[in-house]
């Protein structure tokens, strides 16, 4: 069984510019969620999606969204990079969003800001 | 605001020997708790997850620690090995909430041949 792959793996972009960053959940799961991991911060939530809706949101400004599809791949989207969103974005998959199931990460994209 | 955090940065062992990663926690409304296992380039790695109507639980070399008196866990893995070489992160959910992990800054662990 596959696990949670995230696209692409490295991306580099300079201040202003948006990015998209695609997760495809492990099969069978339908539950997304993302994190932002930076040297200083550590894992911070991002948002939470199930059947296409978000279910929670992290601190963290409108810059950021996302969004989930009928297949329950998800994208997350920063709009007007800042040098501070340089960091490693971690998708993470489980069954259902019940508070026990087991989260399994991705790989994660590595964005550099510029 | 609430914040889960470890007592130390980096943690050096000798192969074989046991080592034992600690954890605070700030939210007295957390009622789970999970340690993930990090290894560079790859993203965290579920290891074992205890609830807090318990205070032990034991996996595969692995045992969870839980004293909610003063609100501290602490991960032991049994007899060392290189591979256990990684960031060890610590992260708690509150009751009552979505599920949302609030994850600890993680400890280095490094295992010394």
């Amino acid at each position: 069984k596959a696990g949670v792959t995230q696209t692409p793996r490295y991306l580099i972009k300079t201040r202003g510019q948006q990015v998209t960053l695609s997760c495809s959940p492990i099969s069978g799961h339908r539950s997304v969620s993302w994190y932002q991991q930076t040297p200083g911060q550590g894992l911070q939530f991002l948002f939470e999606y199930f059947s296409e809706t978000q279910r929670n949101k992290g601190n963290f400004p409108g810059r950021f969204s996302g969004r989930q599809f009928s297949n329950s791949r998800s994208e997350m989207n920063v709009s007007t990079l800042e040098l501070g969103d340089s960091a490693l974005y971690l998708c993470a998959s489980s069954l259902t969003p019940g508070r026990d199931e087991k989260l399994f990460f991705g790989s994660g994209t590595q964005l550099s800001v510029l | 605001g609430e914040s889960v955090g470890l007592h130390l940065p980096t943690l050096s062992v000798q192969e074989g020997d046991n080592s034992i990663i600690n954890c605070a926690y700030s939210n007295s409304a957390s009622d789970y708790f999970i340690w993930y296992k990090q290894e560079s380039g790859k993203g965290p790695q579920f290891i074992i997850d205890i609830r807090s109507n318990m205070d032990k639980r034991q996996g595969q070399r692995v045992t969870v620690l839980l004293n909610k008196t003063v609100k501290h866990l602490s991960l032991q893995i049994a007899a060392t090995q290189p591979g256990d070489s990684a960031v060890y992160f610590c992260a708690d959910v509150f009751s009552g909430s979505a599920r949302q992990l609030t994850f600890g800054s993680g400890t280095q662990l490094t295992v010394l041949p």
